[in-house]
């Protein structure tokens, strides 16, 4: 049983366009978090989210937390081939435990 | 060095060898976990360590063995392993007992390949 369902799993759009990635869970966690990871490295923290609607904003990435905790979106506004990368939800669970979602593989063409 | 260094980065052995991956923080870090990250699978926690004690190990078979002599170092000793061990190892760390949700910090991760 997954977790965290992250969809789409692969998404390839043009330099300039929109898009919207989800990450969603029947469960709830107590915070949220997404990172990105481009090939050959770990991931690399991108934000952290901890209130239930709450919406932050990193240059042209757009994250929310769901009302009930359960689900995040990330929306990028114009995206630029250095946005290609596979991003990752990890809801906090206790503790130390972080689950991941299997993942959203971007890539944006130029 | 800064951040999290992980060596080597790149490992092909046979089923027969003994082998170990390297972890480091140099973040002040008080807790370090071992990952795996498999094509087409989420990743997967294998074993957390909090102030050199190991606080979780997510049912991982005993041909991995974890070791973490100091709360900035952290091992991977690898023996007998199976094909299907082939994946990227990714150690992370992190700060707990900071209000805040346990941000890690991940090294760049050992491409390991089992023949």
């Amino acid at each position: 049983t997954q977790l965290l369902e992250q969809s789409p799993q692969f998404l390839s759009i043009q330099e300039g366009e929109n898009l919207t990635v989800y990450c969603n869970s029947s469960s709830v966690f107590s915070s949220l978090q997404w990172y990105r990871q481009e090939p050959g490295e770990g991931p690399v923290l991108l934000v952290t989210v901890v209130t239930g609607g709450e919406v932050k904003k990193l240059k042209r990435l757009t994250f929310q937390f769901g009302d009930a905790r359960k689900d995040s979106s990330l929306h990028i506004t114009a995206a630029q081939p250095g946005d290609t990368g596979l991003y990752l939800c990890a809801g906090a669970r206790g503790a130390q435990k972080l689950v991941f979602g299997q993942g959203t593989r971007l890539t944006i063409n130029p | 060095e800064t951040g999290v260094t992980q060596t080597p980065r790149h490992l092909v052995m046979g089923m027969t060898n003994k082998k170990s991956l390297k972890c480091e923080q140099h973040l002040g870090h008080n807790a370090m976990y071992w990952y795996k990250q498999s094509a087409k699978k989420p990743l997967e926690l294998m074993f957390v360590y909090n102030f050199k004690e190991q606080t979780e190990n997510n049912s991982v078979p005993s041909r991995f063995s974890p070791e973490c002599p100091n709360s900035s170092h952290l091992f991977l000793h690898l023996h007998t392993l199976q094909p299907e061990d082939s994946a990227l190892y990714l150690c992370a760390s992190s700060q707990e007992g900071l209000a805040g949700a346990n941000e890690q910090f991940f090294g760049p991760g050992t491409r390991l390949t089992v023949l």
